[in-house]
This record gives structure tokens, sequence and C-alpha cells, in this order.
């Protein structure tokens, strides 16, 4: 039983393609999360949602949207893929207040040539 | 805003060794969380040990156990008998408690667990 998936784990695409990137949680957690792993491993925060409802959206084009259905779910679809895109994309959801740590799924890998 | 800081960008350590990670935080919260995760060559992203910025007792898990010093605003990770399976990419992390904020990653120690 995967706790957090996303699909796909490789995607490979042009420049100036749009894609959407899925992920679902079955932990039952209120906060779901983009994190952005460059090339260098750094991991820096790009969306945060609270029940459905965005928290924190840092300094991130707007080529990139989140989109959260439910509480279970957090998309993330970019329009006009650029080189610099290419990156690991993760998702991951905590139930926050607890503290106990966010769980992350697999990582996406997005390489746009 | 939070800042963490890890200083040794790369380790090694030979095997059933003990080998010490060091992180370092900057914060004005008084009630916050660290973490230890663990990021293996397949990229899952593994919690490794957790620590109450409340509580003074050092957490352990099995053969990884933390030195957390708040006043100096250190979270070492040590891991005792070193094995093959260890290495990775260790990512110390910060998030205040109490609310629903992201997690604060330094930049990583890639440690090689030499046979």
């Amino acid at each position: 039983d995967t706790a957090v998936s996303q699909t796909p784990k490789y995607l490979v695409t042009q420049m100036g393609n749009d894609k959407s990137i899925k992920c679902e949680q079955n932990l039952g957690h209120d906060t779901m999360y983009w994190y952005k792993q460059d090339s260098k491993k750094f991991l820096k925060i790009m969306f945060s949602y609270n029940n459905k409802e965005l928290i924190i959206n840092e300094t991130v084009p707007n080529r990139f949207s989140p989109k959260s259905p439910d509480k279970a779910h957090l998309n993330l679809h970019i329009n006009s893929l650029e080189l610099g895109d290419s990156a690991v994309y993760f998702c991951a959801s905590s139930q926050d207040l607890t503290g106990r740590g966010a769980f992350f799924g697999q990582g996406t890998r997005l390489t746009v040539v | 805003a939070q800042t963490v800081t890890q200083s040794q960008p790369e380790m090694s350590v030979q095997e059933a060794e003990t080998v010490t990670l060091s992180c370092t935080y900057d914060t004005s919260e008084n009630n916050y969380y660290l973490f230890w995760y663990k990021q293996p060559p397949s990229r899952q992203m593994i919690l490794v040990i957790r620590q109450e910025a409340y509580k003074q007792q050092n957490a352990t898990e099995n053969r990884f156990s933390v030195n957390f010093q708040k006043a100096a605003k250190s979270f070492s990770l040590k891991i005792s008998d070193s094995q093959l399976g260890d290495t990775a990419m260790y990512f110390c992390a910060f998030v205040p408690s109490g609310s629903a904020r992201q997690l604060t990653f330094g930049s990583g120690t890639q440690l090689t667990v030499l046979p």
C-alpha cells in the first residue's frame, strides 16, 4: 500500500509542451506539498496546500499551477516547458500539527529536451 | 526565516564503523521539529529520525541517533555499525510546530559506506 504515490516516475518532453504530474496520498493527511530538487540535489518548496487551500506559493513561475481536487490529491500542471524546468519533482504530505514529518512520493524526473 | 546548514558535502566511512553528520540551523522559533531524511540512489526520500525541540532527550532509532544541542542550534546524526545500504544523501530538515508549514532542508551530505 503506497502512502504517497505520484505519476509518472519519468517524463521526457520537448520544450514548449504542457505536462501534468499527479499525486495521491492515502494517509488521511491534511497538507500536501510540491518540492523541486535541482541538479545539485537541493530541495526547495514550491507549493503547499492545506485542506485543498493554497497556503504557500514560493517564487515559482506562473507556468506552474497546482490543483487540489480534494484533500488526497495534489496535481502539478506545467505550461510551456523550458529547459530549466528539468529536475526531480517530489510530492509530499503531512499531518502538520503532529510534527511527524512529511512523507514523500518517489519523485518524478522531468527532462525537457 | 529559517535556514539549515550542512557543512559536509561528502563523507565516507568504513563498513561497521561509526560516522557523524553535522547540521546547524537558525530560527527565532521556540517550538519546532528537526528531521533527518535519507535519499538513496533510488531517489526515494525516507524519514530516518525526528526530534522535538522541547524534548531534551536525544532521539534514537536502532543504529541511528541524534545529538541535539538546542542552545547551539545543532542537530547531528550518528550512524553506528554502518552498512553498505546506508550509502545515500542525507538531508537535515526543520519545521516550526503548530502550523501547516513546509520543511526547510539543508543542502545534504553524500555518505558513502566503503566495504
